[in-house]
């Protein structure tokens, strides 16, 4: 399996800044993903973050408010721009990785925001 | 539009029961499906995975199954513990390629009590 390690665990911020989130993987890997935990709800894909190219988002989830860099195979970061209270959410990164079955995907441990 | 349903919300039982955490999904055209668990304030850690021609896979205590035709998948938890307390959640991988998009149910809370 990947092991995956996200910086920071956890934050709280100020309406209106900016948090960069960090995700790194100790195997290369091609499928990186960012998703979004709402407080009291499940998880939705924001992104999958592809090497050498831009971000594919998903429906409701933009560039500008999501910026997304990927600059290596087991490196990448999720921005979280211009924070307002509705973006408190637990950010995770995951990977597809060859596990037990072809692309099995693994979890990092998640970054708790707060915004104030 | 895929949606992936879990039932139930929320289960208590007593140690030492087995027990069904199920999960439904509208579109049967899914490349695989996966259970996690989520402990509170955690990341997810993947329990099982069954790739869409599989019926089932087994893992210590753990037996998930999968009847594609019907977009239903179980998770049998047997000799159930207070450590099996977390939330359960289960997500399919949408799609005939390799997309790598999991959408998710909303998760079944479960309680075991010494």
């Amino acid at each position: 399996s990947a092991v995956i390690s996200q910086k920071p665990s956890r934050d709280i911020c100020q309406r209106g800044t900016s948090l960069t989130i960090q995700c790194q993987v100790d195997s290369q890997v091609t499928m990186m993903f960012w998703y979004r935990q709402q407080p009291g709800q499940s998880l939705t894909l924001i992104a999958t973050a592809n090497q050498g190219s831009e971000a594919t988002y998903e429906s409701g989830f933009v560039i500008d408010k999501f910026p997304i860099s990927r600059p290596n195979l087991t490196f990448s970061t999720l921005t979280v721009s211009n924070m307002s209270p509705e973006d408190s959410s637990i950010y995770l990164c995951s990977v597809a990785h060859r596990g037990r079955g072809y692309n099995e995907q693994f979890f990092g441990p998640g970054t708790r925001l707060t915004v104030l | 539009k895929q949606e992936v349903t879990q039932i139930p919300a929320a289960l208590s039982v007593p140690e030492g029961e087995n027990l069904v955490l199920n999960c439904s999904f509208t579109d049967s055209a899914i490349y695989n499906l996966q259970w996690f668990r989520q402990d509170p304030g955690k990341g997810l850690t993947s329990l099982l995975l069954i790739q869409s021609s599989q019926r089932e896979q087994t893992s210590g205590r753990l037996n998930a199954s999968l009847d594609k035709s019907s977009g239903r998948s179980t998770l049998y938890i047997a000799a159930s513990q207070p450590g099996d307390s977390a939330t359960y959640l289960c997500a399919v991988h949408h799609g005939s390629g390799n997309t790598g998009k999991l959408i998710f149910g909303q998760g079944t809370t479960l309680q075991v009590k010494p």
